[in-house]
């Protein structure tokens, strides 16, 4: 695709359900990350695929967090029994090959409300 | 500690001003330096990049790395309100998987 593609844009969910959060990244690329955004805060990365397998997910904050990526390509990211304190703009991103010098290209995020 | 430190700000400024933007870092081995630029409700976008210390000119935009003092900034020139967006540093090494961000600094330029 022309640009790194998130849905939804927006979601709101009540404390205790669980929400999926997709990525669908630039054709080719075979590096994706997640990051997590919080009100006024700077990224916080949560976890790094290259191709399916997922080499760093060191930055998961808890069991409840999980992600796969299928493919090659789409990746979606589960929160289960969601939290208040889940609630931030998660950011997805991707790079041709994961290497240290390479730009992200980043999707323009989902907004997560958790009431 | 965090890995990265950045200027908080907000930094308000007029039209026309230069503006420094900085960060810290406390790993030694990041070899690659990164600013993104982020509008409001979008992703970031890649601004700058620069490889191990020294200076970078793009137009108005200059980086510089100082490996020695970990410590890296992004100054802007003849600054425009188009400029006014959240600037976030970003480092990574040659194998990173990842790359590893400050806390953000929102611009505000004042016509």
């Amino acid at each position: 695709g022309a640009g790194v593609s998130q849905s939804p844009s927006n979601k709101v969910t009540e404390k205790g359900k669980d929400v999926e959060l997709r990525c669908d990244p630039i054709s080719g690329h075979t590096a994706l990350y997640w990051y997590r955004q919080s009100l006024g805060q700077g990224l916080e990365f949560l976890i790094y695929f290259q191709g399916n397998s997922a080499p760093d997910k060191s930055g998961l904050p808890s069991d409840r967090f999980s992600a796969e990526r299928t493919g090659g390509s789409v990746s979606t990211l589960t929160i289960q029994r969601t939290q208040q304190e889940d609630s931030a703009v998660y950011l997805c991103a991707s790079s041709q090959t994961g290497r240290g010098n390479e730009k992200l290209f980043f999707g323009s995020g989902t907004q997560l409300s958790v009431l | 500690q965090k890995e990265v430190e950045q200027d908080p700000g907000p930094l308000s400024v007029p039209e026309g001003a230069i503006v420094s933007l900085n960060c810290t870092y406390s790993n030694s081995a990041f070899q690659y330096f990164m600013w993104y630029r982020q509008y409001s409700r979008k992703g970031p976008e890649l601004l700058m990049y620069t490889y191990s210390s020294g200076n970078k000119e793009d137009g108005r935009f200059t980086a510089q790395v100082d490996k020695s003092s970990k410590y890296i900034s992004l100054f802007i020139r003849d600054s425009q309100p188009s400029d006014s967006a959240t600037y976030l540093c970003a480092m990574a090494n040659t194998n990173a998987g990842k790359s590893t961000f400050g806390d953000g600094t929102t611009l505000t330029v004042k016509p």
